[in-house]
Order: structure tokens, then C-alpha cells, then sequence
């Protein structure tokens, strides 16, 4: 079975300063991570994807995440945050095969002026 | 490229009714997924259509069913609805069913069960 882990509800920073979003995950099998972004009543955007290549992954608006498989995290993280990230932020994890993707419970952005 | 599109943007329906709910895949994008966003139980994996079939279902009880036509769209259908059926219902779409392609997601349409 797989799970995903997003160790904080909310996270707030200041405009301009660096944003760490952590998230570990379980799964049986290797697996594809996802980083996706909700901004209120939307669906959701994908920002980034990790399938077994590089262990860096570099998205858009800024974001990357890294796949660190000993720690099984893959935290997000973007240098310089600006007033439009602020969102809900989902760390996915799905499995080859199954399809279903599994969510995390999210974490709520805020970017302080 | 137009995105995943979802109608009704929102529905309101009485305990007991039946609601449709529909998405137009992007194109090109043949699997088709429902999601339930449901306040305080986030984001749930419904259904997972491909070239017209179920492919995969969450645990959800039979009265949520849907199905997909031939060019790709398709339909979620909830029946009996109760008041814990309130959420959003987001559908995404994906490329091939093979390996792990994205999937792009729609605005939602959101369920309003009095």
C-alpha cells in the first residue's frame, strides 16, 4: 500500500524568502512522486513530477524537489516565494500500474507582505 | 491546447436525488479519473476509466458509478444522493495507460446536497 505524508498543515513565509514544503511517502513499489498546487476554488495544477530519473527535479514558477529515496522524502522547496504562491500544495504518490493517485492532506501556503 | 473541462460548475440537488456530473478529457488524453474533495478528507481516487472501460476503483459504494464514450468525455453519476456526497468532484485526464503520465486536472464541479 502507499501513503503520503505532508508534515505540515500550514506554512507561513515572508515575500522573498525561501519556502521548504516537506512531504515522505510510503509505498510498496517504485513509485512516481508528484508536487500539484490548488489555488482556492480551482483544480489542481501540476507543478512538478519525479519518475526515476534525475533525483532533482525542477518544475515551474521556481519550484523543485528532490527524491531522497534513504529518507523517503521528496520536499518542495522554491528560493524566493512570491505573494501568488500562496495555495494549497499536494505531494502525490502513485504506483505504476494502479493508476489511482494518493494524496496527501495538504499544506496551506501563506506569503506574508 | 484546452485544459480538462467539467459541467456543471456547480450542482445543488436534494438528499435521495441523482446527480450527472461530466468531463471533456484534454485532447489526445484517453484515461479519465474522478476524485472526491471532500472537507476534512481531502482528496479521494473514485474511478479511473480507459478506452471505455473501468480500469480501477476507490472505496466507494456502488451508488457512485459512471462510464466513458467513445470520444473519451465522460460521465459520474452518484444516485440516492446523501449529505456527506457535499464535495468537489474533480476530474483529470492522462495520455496513455501505460507507465506514469501526469494527469491534468479540471476546475471541479461542486456538489451541494440539501
Amino acid at each position: 500500500a502507499q501513503s503520503v505524508t505532508q508534515l505540515d498543515s500550514h506554512v507561513s513565509v515572508s515575500e522573498g524568502t525561501p519556502v521548504l514544503l516537506r512531504c515522505n511517502y510510503s509505498s510498496s513499489y517504485s513509485p512516481s512522486l508528484f508536487w500539484y498546487v490548488q489555488h482556492p476554488n480551482k483544480g489542481l495544477q501540476l507543478l512538478l513530477k519525479y519518475t526515476s530519473a534525475a533525483t532533482l527535479v525542477k518544475g515551474i514558477n521556481g519550484f523543485e524537489a528532490e527524491f531522497k529515496k534513504s529518507e523517503t522524502s521528496f520536499h518542495l522547496t522554491k528560493p524566493s516565494a512570491h505573494m501568488s504562491d500562496a495555495a494549497e500544495y499536494f505531494c502525490v504518490v502513485s504506483e505504476t500500474g494502479r493508476r489511482a493517485l494518493t494524496f496527501g492532506s495538504g499544506t496551506r501556503l501563506q506569503v506574508q507582505p | 491546447e484546452a485544459g480538462v473541462t467539467q459541467s456543471p460548475t456547480h450542482l445543488i440537488k436534494t438528499r435521495g436525488q441523482q446527480a450527472t456530473l461530466r468531463c471533456s478529457p484534454i485532447s489526445g488524453h484517453t484515461s479519465v479519473y474522478w476524485y472526491q474533495q471532500a472537507l476534512g478528507l481531502g482528496l479521494q481516487f473514485l474511478l479511473w476509466y480507459d478506452e471505455g472501460e473501468e480500469r480501477n476503483r476507490g472505496n466507494f459504494p456502488p451508488r457512485f458509478s459512471g462510464r466513458q464514450f467513445p470520444n473519451y468525455s465522460s460521465e459520474l453519476n452518484v444516485n440516492a444522493l446523501e449529505l456527506e456526497d457535499s464535495a468537489l468532484y474533480l476530474c483529470a485526464s492522462s495520455r496513455e495507460r501505460g507507465g506514469n503520465q501526469p494527469q491534468h486536472f479540471g476546475d471541479g464541479t461542486r456538489l451541494s446536497i440539501l
